[in-house]
């Protein structure tokens, strides 16, 4: 069976301080990789998404990046902390069954980021 | 820009009742549709997955599609107070995914 996991589960990091978030996926070959932020009482918001390997593409233009050194491993940064970055992120994974576009969604447990 | 509009509630339903739960989508391109339980402080449950217009049941949910009308609903047979929670609404375009804001049921026993 598929699992994916998050790392670390909660941060807090002063404003200005660099970022590194890590999602792995196990059980599973050539996902699709997401990355969403939720802000307190909202809905998700797509940050970025990447179908392989170094092919990363950014919904929302800001001061956040990812990257995909490997097939399963998602990771999301950033150079300096703003206090808005402040937020639930979730990595989440999909599987397109065969040719066709019937791709359900997977969600890791989450990081719950707070920027001081 | 693709939009999937619920009402954000809370929607407070007595327990052993039906939860009705509705969500629009502005992109007809969309191509499958699901529902999401999510559960304070958790990240996102996959509840329901529907590809094709009518009614796909699991249990004691009922998804209904219909894309003529861009409409998505999900009802909860026998609510029970753990099926408290916010439900969110998401559409698949072309490999992404796009969520709605999510409508808060409250099941009282």
């Amino acid at each position: 069976s598929q699992t994916i996991h998050q790392w670390p589960a909660t941060l807090v990091q002063p404003v200005g301080s660099p970022l590194s978030l890590e999602c792995t996926v196990e059980g599973t070959s050539n996902p699709n990789l997401y990355w969403y932020r939720q802000a307190a009482g909202r809905g998700l918001q797509l940050l970025f998404y990447s179908v392989g390997i170094g092919q990363i593409s950014s919904e929302v233009p800001q001061n956040l990046s990812a990257s995909r050194p490997q097939d399963r491993q998602f990771i999301l940064s950033s150079k300096k902390l703003l206090l808005s970055d402040s937020g639930f992120y979730l990595c989440a994974w999909s599987v397109l069954r065969g040719a066709s576009p019937y791709n359900e969604q997977f969600f890791g447990p989450g990081t719950r980021l707070t920027v001081l | 820009q693709k939009e999937v509009e619920q009402n954000s509630g809370p929607l407070s339903v007595p327990e052993g009742a039906i939860a009705s739960l509705n969500c629009t989508y502005s992109d007809r391109g969309s191509q499958s549709f699901f529902w999401y339980r999510q559960y304070s402080g958790k990240s996102p449950e996959l509840i329901m997955s529907i590809y094709s217009n009518g009614d796909k049941e699991d249990g004691r949910f009922t998804a209904q599609l219909n894309k003529a009308s861009q409409y998505v609903s999900l009802l909860i047979r026998d609510s029970q107070p753990s099926d408290s929670a916010t439900y969110l609404c998401a559409v698949n375009s072309f490999n992404k995914f796009y969520f709605g804001s999510g409508t808060k049921l409250n099941v009282k026993p």
